[in-house]
């Protein structure tokens, strides 16, 4: 699976977009990006994945580059609740692997 | 989404026992199953993956005979952790997938936390 490099920590204020990025410059053209968010003490929860074309759902948006190089996770109006680390992760096998992720503090 | 449950949440067992943790895709039916155990303020780590009615296949480093996987049906995977010892203690998760494609999502748990004392 190919590599991905997000930002340790962000922070971003209630009702204020969250715009996560991450990096995965060596993806190959069968591999989807998936995004999961890991609330302390639960089980990673699924957000959104995407292959080559921009994806919404009800939680967050997904905008891939034309390149596949990166991509964006946005919420919309984050709230309290959307604090939680954000993972990344490239899938070219059935099996998911996790890097560090992205810990998002969304403060009042 | 699919909905995937572990049970126990957490459990608190002696040192030298054995505990059982189950996972159960309950709307839909789950080939491949996923275990992954998680340090604190660490990442998920993948410990093996679980194929119905086949044996598991086991990450480097992840010694079998302690950590035995049954995947038995399509909607039941358990691990058991055999003589645990504190170093064991730590948070359990599963996940399992609709299916073998890349496009296929995987769905987590809610997590087992164990503590060994």
């Amino acid at each position: 699976d190919a590599k991905t490099t997000q930002p340790t920590s962000m922070d971003c204020a209630e009702g204020r977009a969250a715009n996560l990025p991450c990096n995965h410059s060596t993806i190959s053209g069968n591999e989807y990006v998936y995004w999961y968010r890991q609330i302390h003490s639960q089980g990673p929860q699924y957000i959104i994945h995407g292959l080559k074309n921009n994806e919404t759902n009800e939680m967050a948006s997904l905008i891939i580059t034309e390149d596949r190089k990166s991509s964006t996770l946005i919420l919309p109006h984050a709230t309290l609740r959307d604090t939680a680390v954000y993972y990344c992760i490239v899938r070219g096998s059935y099996i998911p692997t996790f890097g560090r992720g992205t810990s998002l503090i969304v403060h009042p | 989404g699919a909905v995937v449950s572990q049970h126990p949440s957490w459990v608190i067992c002696k040192s030298g026992t054995s505990v059982k943790i189950e996972c159960r895709s309950l709307d839909f039916q789950a080939t491949t199953m996923f275990w992954y155990r998680q340090f604190p303020k660490q990442s998920l780590m993948l410990m093996a993956t679980s194929n119905e009615g086949s044996k598991a296949t086991y990450e480097q480093g992840v010694e079998k005979d302690k950590f035995l996987i049954n995947h038995a049906s399509l909607t039941l995977s358990t691990l058991t952790v055999t003589s645990a010892h504190p170093e064991d203690s730590s948070f359990y998760i599963c996940s399992a997938s609709l299916g073998h494609l890349t496009g296929n999502t995987i769905y987590f748990g809610e997590g087992s936390w164990l503590t060994v004392v």
